[in-house]
């Protein structure tokens, strides 16, 4: 059991409409990281919350935006969907303080 | 921008044989996780390396950190086919947490 659960496994939107993936942690998992990964590549960094705040940003638009909540769940918002916002887009949590992130299995969006 | 390069990108052995992947970076991190990643999942973690010069062991993996903190290396010992999976380097930055990933290797095991 990974204990990060991400839902849906698969989506499928059209370009210019708006998605939110959403994220179940680990209890007492107070940091929560969201990452976004194209084929054959590394995870790339979007943003992290911890304790419900925004604490850590990669070079991602604003039309990137999420939500932690205080029952260890989590949300990403995509506006405006792009062609290249196809990807698999990652939840990793942790307890704050501790190194190593646990991750989902992710969600797979396809932009068309 | 911080970035790791991983080497090589891709990696296709036969059981029994040994390999090291390199993770290079000129930024240095505060930590270096490696991660294994299997199609439809998520990355795993394997082993977190915090002091420039640490050498862990996991089984037939080594892993090391370098002097600088800038740069890792993983070793495996007699590969096994179950090692099969894209390998996954990432640095953590404490002033920005930030966890930037490697460009990954990719490694296949072949009886």
């Amino acid at each position: 059991e990974t204990g990060v659960t991400q839902s849906p496994t698969h989506l499928i939107k059209t370009r210019g409409q708006q998605v939110t993936l959403r994220c179940s942690s680990q209890s007492g998992h107070n940091t929560v990281s969201w990452y976004q990964q194209a084929l054959g590549q590394g995870p790339q960094f979007i943003f992290q919350y911890y304790r419900e705040e925004e604490n850590g940003r990669g070079n991602f638009p604003p039309r990137f935006s999420g939500l932690q909540f205080p029952n260890y769940s989590s949300e990403l918002n995509v506006n405006a969907l792009e062609l290249d916002d196809s990807a698999l887009y990652l939840c990793a949590s942790r307890v704050g303080g501790q190194y190593g992130y646990t991750f989902g299995s992710g969600t797979r969006l396809t932009v068309v | 921008t911080q970035l790791l390069e991983q080497s090589p990108q891709f990696l296709s052995i036969q059981e029994g044989e040994n390999l090291t992947v390199y993770c290079n970076s000129s930024s240095v991190f505060s930590s270096l996780q490696w991660y294994r990643q299997e199609p439809g999942e998520g990355p795993v973690l394997l082993v977190t390396v915090v002091t420039g010069g640490e050498v862990k062991k996991l089984k037939r993996l080594t892993f090391q950190f370098g002097d600088a903190r800038k740069d890792s290396s993983l070793h495996i010992t007699a590969a096994q086919p179950g090692d099969t999976g894209l390998y996954l380097c990432a640095g953590y930055t404490g002033t920005a947490s930030k966890l930037t990933f490697g460009t990954g290797t990719r490694l296949q095991v072949t009886l």
